[in-house]
């Protein structure tokens, strides 16, 4: 069946660099998502990529897809300690109502 | 816009309870969904609405029930209770390939 899968923890160093992990097992998946979740509040969409895209970047964020192995990264530059939270991947088919999501990463950022 | 809100934000409730966690959205989406999140656990579907009067199952409904009389609004019920559904209760609205997701219900059931 559909699956996501991404690791549990992250700890990196204020100002380096992040980057957050998944793999899905869809080939027919067309959303690939990141949201963030801080602590008490809900998801919040950061960026989605189409599946016929490689790569998106937004600001601070970079989103590279290799549809040949099924996954996905999330990375932040310059990681901030407003950036620890939790990062879920998921995804979503077209016409599909039905979103697939990891268990979740959990960023630290050490100051 | 208040986007999407969650009433109430905390609730415990006793075994064989029943209680409804309303979910309202001001943004006219057609598409809503109530999910639920375990430790350890992404979020799982338990029912979503297709528009105003129209709900379906998700990957784990048992337990529950749903109503959807207004387009901005999507009731979730749990008529009896069970320890096993004490869970932070999320609801979302979605517009084409976005969702947007409410701030939780913590739900306790002891």
């Amino acid at each position: 069946g559909e699956d996501v899968e991404q690791s549990l923890f992250l700890s990196v160093r204020e100002g380096d660099s992040s980057v957050i992990n998944c793999t899905y097992t869809d080939s027919s998946s067309t959303y690939l998502y990141w949201y963030k979740q801080e602590p008490g509040a809900g998801l919040q969409l950061l960026t989605y990529i189409f599946s016929n895209m490689d790569m998106k970047q937004d600001q601070r964020l970079t989103v590279l897809l290799n549809k040949k192995d099924k996954h996905l990264s999330l990375r932040i530059a310059d990681t901030q300690t407003g950036d620890s939270a939790i990062y879920f991947c998921a995804e979503r088919n077209t016409g599909g109502f039905k979103t697939i999501f990891g268990a979740g990463t959990r960023l630290f950022v050490k100051a | 816009n208040a986007g999407v809100t969650q009433t109430p934000k905390f609730r415990v409730l006793k075994t064989g309870q029943s209680m409804t966690l309303l979910c309202a959205q001001d943004m006219n989406h057609e598409y809503m969904y109530w999910y639920r999140q375990d430790p350890g656990m992404g979020l799982r579907l338990i029912h979503y609405s297709v528009g105003e009067g129209t709900t379906a199952k998700g990957e784990v409904p048992d337990g529950y029930n749903v109503s959807r009389l207004k387009k901005q609004n999507f009731l979730l019920g749990l008529e009896s209770a069970a320890p096993s559904q004490t869970s932070v209760y999320f609801c979302a609205s979605s517009y084409r390939q976005e969702q947007f997701f409410g701030p939780g219900t913590r739900l306790t059931v002891l």
